[in-house]
C-alpha cells in the first residue's frame, strides 16, 4: 500500500462543475502540498498547507491532521483546469522528502 | 515563470554513457532539490541540498550524485546510463529559512532524458 493515495486517478467533468480530489495518507506529516503538472510537464506549487484550509481563487484545499486526509476542490471549472493534480507529503523528520500520490487526470470539458 | 531554471530541456544519450544535468534555483533560495519522474515510478524524491552541503537522501542510485555550488546552482550527475534511467528530471528550490523545513517549492521545467 502506498503511503500517498489519491482518488481518483482519472476525473472527467464538463466546464462548470464542482470538482474534489482526494488524498488519504498513512505517515505522519509535517506539510501537505498540491501540485499541478500540466500536460507540457511543467510542475507547479498549489498549496502547502499543514492545517485548516487554504483558498487561491477557485482552488481551494483542506486538510484533516487526525483522519490523515485532504481534498482539492475546484468551483466552476473550466477546461484550463486540466491537467494532473498530484499530492505530496514531506513527513515529520522535517526535511523535505516529499512522499508524492500517483496523481489524479483531470479533464474538462468545454 | 518560477524562476528556477533547468538545462538541458531535453537530452538523448546511449547506455552506459554519463550526463549531468543543470539547475539554478530562484534568486535567494537556499535549497535544491532533485525529483525524478518516471512512467512506473511516477514523482520521487532523490536529493536535497541546502546551502551548499547534503540535507537529505531518498531514492537515488549510487550511479547518481549531486552537489551544490558556491553560488547555489546545482548539478545532478547520472553515470553508467541503464534505459530504465529515462525519466523527467525535476529540480525545486524554496526559502527555507532553516536547513530544514517546509517551504513552498518552486519546481524547474525540467530535463527530459532518453537513453537509448
Amino acid at each position: 500500500k502506498n503511503e500517498v493515495e489519491q482518488s481518483p486517478q482519472n476525473l472527467t467533468a464538463q466546464e462548470g462543475e464542482f470538482i474534489t480530489i482526494n488524498c488519504s495518507y498513512s505517515v505522519g506529516i509535517s506539510a501537505l502540498h498540491w501540485l499541478q503538472q500540466h500536460p507540457g510537464g511543467g510542475i507547479v506549487s498549489l498549496f502547502m498547507l499543514s492545517s485548516g484550509k487554504k483558498k487561491h481563487g477557485r482552488l481551494i484545499a483542506t486538510i484533516n491532521i487526525q483522519e490523515k486526509h485532504s481534498s482539492l476542490h475546484i468551483t466552476a471549472s473550466h477546461p484550463r483546469d486540466s491537467a494532473v493534480y498530484i499530492c505530496a507529503v514531506n513527513g515529520l523528520s522535517g526535511a523535505q522528502k516529499l512522499v508524492f500520490g500517483q496523481g489524479t487526470r483531470l479533464t474538462i470539458n468545454p | 515563470d518560477s524562476g528556477v531554471t533547468q538545462t538541458p530541456k531535453h537530452l538523448i544519450t546511449a547506455t552506459g554513457q554519463r550526463v549531468t544535468l543543470r539547475c539554478s534555483p530562484r534568486s535567494g533560495d537556499l535549497s535544491v532539490y532533485w525529483y525524478q519522474q518516471s512512467l512506473d515510478q511516477g514523482l520521487q524524491f532523490l536529493i536535497q541540498y541546502y546551502n551548499g552541503e547534503e540535507r537529505a537522501k531518498g531514492n537515488i542510485l549510487e550511479r547518481f550524485s549531486a552537489q551544490q555550488f558556491p553560488d547555489l546552482h546545482s548539478e545532478l550527475n547520472l553515470s553508467s546510463l541503464e534505459l530504465g534511467d529515462s525519466a523527467l528530471y525535476f529540480c525545486a528550490s524554496s526559502g527555507t529559512s532553516g536547513s530544514l523545513g517546509t517551504g513552498e517549492l518552486f519546481f524547474g521545467e525540467g530535463s527530459r532524458l532518453t537513453v537509448l
